[in-house]
């Protein structure tokens, strides 16, 4: 079955450390997109990828890095920077990004990310 | 820019009750509208969505109805049970590269 694995489920940093959590997909989509989502809140996006080696900030990147190395893999790399990394965090997918786009995003089941 | 905006939760009922989620939206152009449901500890999934106008999303027994005169799409299910309660999101695509998310609205339903 296609769809996108998550890993790892839970994740410890401690302070001053990078973490980086995985995201793969095996539904040959283009876009990738990485999201926060903090308890009772909604989804806040951190970056966005519409093709191998591009990718773009959303509306919170500060302290988050990323690649997109390879169409099926986009990690996120939450940074000594992010004063406030605790938070759970989804990956999604979609056939496309464009201006005109009716394709749903699939996500994954998401990473919990705490502070030591 | 796109936006769309959701009732406020959490929404509680007893089980076979009648439920209705608001959800209205501003978009340009003429988008595909969704709805997403989110359980607890994992990630979203696709409830069901409408591609134009007059169109009815369905799945699972709750329905909506993409009503462009109202910039509306409300969320319906005629008898809700415990399985239910979850995170409720409505979204759009189109008229903007990424897709716009609600603030998700809580549903709590008891036996």
């Amino acid at each position: 079955d296609g769809g996108i694995t998550q890993s790892p489920k839970y994740l410890f940093r401690k302070e001053g450390q990078n973490v980086t959590l995985s995201c793969e997909q095996n539904l040959n989509h283009d876009a990738m997109y990485w999201y926060r989502q903090d308890p009772g809140q909604g989804l806040r996006l951190i970056y966005y990828s519409q093709i191998v080696n591009d990718f773009q900030k959303g509306d919170i990147a500060e302290g988050y890095s990323v690649s997109r190395e390879k169409k099926e893999s986009f990690p996120l790399t939450v940074t000594s920077a992010q004063k406030n990394p605790t938070a759970f965090y989804l990956c999604a997918s979609s056939m496309e990004l464009s201006w005109q786009s009716n394709q749903p995003q699939h996500f994954g089941d998401g990473t919990r990310l705490s502070i030591l | 820019g796109n936006s769309v905006t959701q009732m406020e939760g959490p929404v509680t009922l007893s089980e076979e009750a009648f439920l209705t989620i608001n959800c209205t939206y501003t978009a340009t152009g003429y988008p595909s509208l969704f709805w997403y449901v989110q359980y607890p500890g994992e990630g979203l999934q696709l409830l069901l969505k409408a591609t134009k106008a007059d169109d009815k999303g369905s799945n699972k027994g709750f329905e909506a109805t993409y009503r462009k005169e109202t910039t509306s799409f409300h969320l319906e299910k005629g008898s809700v049970q415990v399985s239910d309660s979850a995170v409720y999101f409505c979204a759009l695509t189109g008229g903007s590269y990424i897709p716009t998310f609600g603030r998700g609205t809580s549903l709590i339903v008891h036996p």
